[in-house]
């Protein structure tokens, strides 16, 4: 299968600030981009979908001001949560479709938001 | 939408015997069905997958079957070990390319005891 990047894997912010997780795919163009965010225990919500160099598709309920998705290149896509508070807290996801892969899609390793 | 049932929401078994999870989804529509496998702290790897013109699909220990009329499909796995302990997430989606969206279950958490 395919390699996609997440970084960084861990990060704690502070109540306030924002912060910026970078999703790559390290061997093939990733057209599509999803973002999910996981809390403990529970399934993954699709956040939005982003297509390289068009705005993001967000889901119900998603703040796009609040989750800013780049998807400037078809290897990187970025989400960007500002303003962030402890109850943004959780498990942010990314997984990559394209680059003839018809219909997989391959996840990245997860990035575990700490907001205190 | 699509919605994606999945029992049980735990399962144990030892190791040796094997493991059977289910899904079920409401589109019929849906043809592209993978299996992840999730450890702790890290993202899903998809250890299998199925579409709707094949039956079933093996690889090693693990197999995946689907019945499209019923909307069921399901994963086995066989000679369980205590890697293959971890939370498993089926997903169903209508493929039209990469950027149709998967619709999860909501999760197994298999234990393998020695």
């Amino acid at each position: 299968g395919a390699v996609v990047s997440q970084h960084p894997s861990r990060v704690i912010c502070k109540s306030g600030t924002s912060v910026k997780i970078e999703c790559r795919s390290l061997d093939f163009q990733a057209t599509t981009m999803f973002w999910y965010r996981q809390f403990p225990k529970q399934s993954l919500m699709l956040m939005a979908t982003s297509n390289e160099g068009s705005k993001a598709t967000y889901e119900q309920g998603v703040e796009k001001d609040k989750f800013l998705i780049n998807h400037a290149s078809l290897t990187l896509s970025t989400l960007t949560v500002t303003s962030a508070h402890p109850e943004d807290s959780s498990f942010y996801i990314c997984s990559a479709g394209g680059g003839g892969f018809d219909t997989e899609a391959f996840f990245g390793q997860g990035t575990r938001l700490t907001v205190v | 939408g699509e919605n994606v049932e999945q029992h049980p929401s735990t399962l144990s078994v030892q190791e040796g015997d094997s493991a059977v999870i289910k899904c079920t989804y409401s589109d019929s529509a849906s043809n592209y069905f993978p299996w992840y496998k999730q450890e702790l702290g890290k993202g899903p790897q998809l250890i299998i997958d199925i579409r709707s013109n094949v039956g079933e699909k093996k690889d090693q220990r693990i197999a995946v079957t689907l019945n499209k009329t019923a909307k069921h499909f399901s994963l086995h796995i066989t000679e369980t070990q205590p890697e293959d302990s971890a939370v498993y997430f089926c997903a169903a989606k209508f493929s039209t390319g990469t950027a149709s969206k998967l619709t999860f279950g909501t999760g197994t958490r298999l234990q393998v005891t020695l």
